[in-house]
């Protein structure tokens, strides 16, 4: 069956615009997760959605980020007032339940602020 | 200080070779360690899951081992292939009771070259 999948692969958009960023999680995954992944850097936990439980928030960096998951589906997180600190691949990941114990990423999406 | 240390931070080396990759973290109680292989524009993959009380867990060609006493874990690659050159990430994964919260190394970069 088809993986997890994330759009745009690349966004390249100017300072202080917003971006909108999507992921489609494989089908049937109750559990969906957005990482930052900046040039050197691990991994960044950003947000959490697992059913229809309130989303785990606590690694968004600024109140510019949010994120969303309809249908317990397809999230979008989007980034406001975009700054050149944002630059870095957003990835998405996708598991079955809560502890996993698998996660799926999708591609990623390189975001570029300029 | 990052929570999950990997060392070295990059590695070359030929064809056929074995090569260890290391994991020190600090993360505690932990839940899984997983190594994830990271292809350059992708996602990253799982390789090996292990809980607290496995020593070792192997998937082809990729050995993995832990020692929760001293809080290492090393990813041993036989035979390396062209193939084998990426990214190779440790990660521990802690479950918080809402959630399970994973702290990503810094990744050690793989090049195996003729």
């Amino acid at each position: 069956g088809a993986g997890v999948s994330q759009s745009p692969s690349n966004k390249v958009t100017e300072k202080g615009k917003d971006v909108e960023l999507r992921c489609d999680p494989i089908s049937g995954h109750t559990a969906l997760y957005w990482y930052r992944q900046s040039l050197g850097q691990g991994l960044e936990f950003l947000i959490y959605f697992q059913g229809n439980s309130a989303p785990d928030k606590s690694g968004l960096p600024s109140d510019r980020f949010s994120a969303e998951r309809t249908g317990g589906s397809v999230s979008t997180l989007t980034i406001q007032r975009t700054q050149q600190e944002d630059s870095a691949v957003y990835l998405c990941a996708s598991s079955l339940r809560r502890e996993g114990p698998e996660q799926y990423f999708g591609p990623g999406t390189r975001l570029t602020v300029t | 200080k990052n929570q999950v240390e990997q060392s070295p931070q990059s590695l070359i080396i030929l064809e056929g070779k074995n090569c260890t990759l290391q994991c020190n973290y600090t993360v505690s109680p932990f839940s899984n360690l997983r190594w994830y292989k990271q292809d350059t524009g992708r996602g990253p993959v799982s390789l090996t899951i292990m809980t607290f009380s496995e020593n070792t867990k192997s998937n082809g060609r990729y050995t993995a081992t832990l020692d929760a006493d001293t809080k290492q874990s090393s990813l041993h690659i036989t035979a390396s292939q062209l193939s084998d050159s990426a990214s190779y990430i440790c990660v521990v994964v802690l479950n918080t009771g809402t959630a399970s919260k994973l702290t990503f190394g810094t990744g050690t970069r793989l090049q195996v070259t003729l």
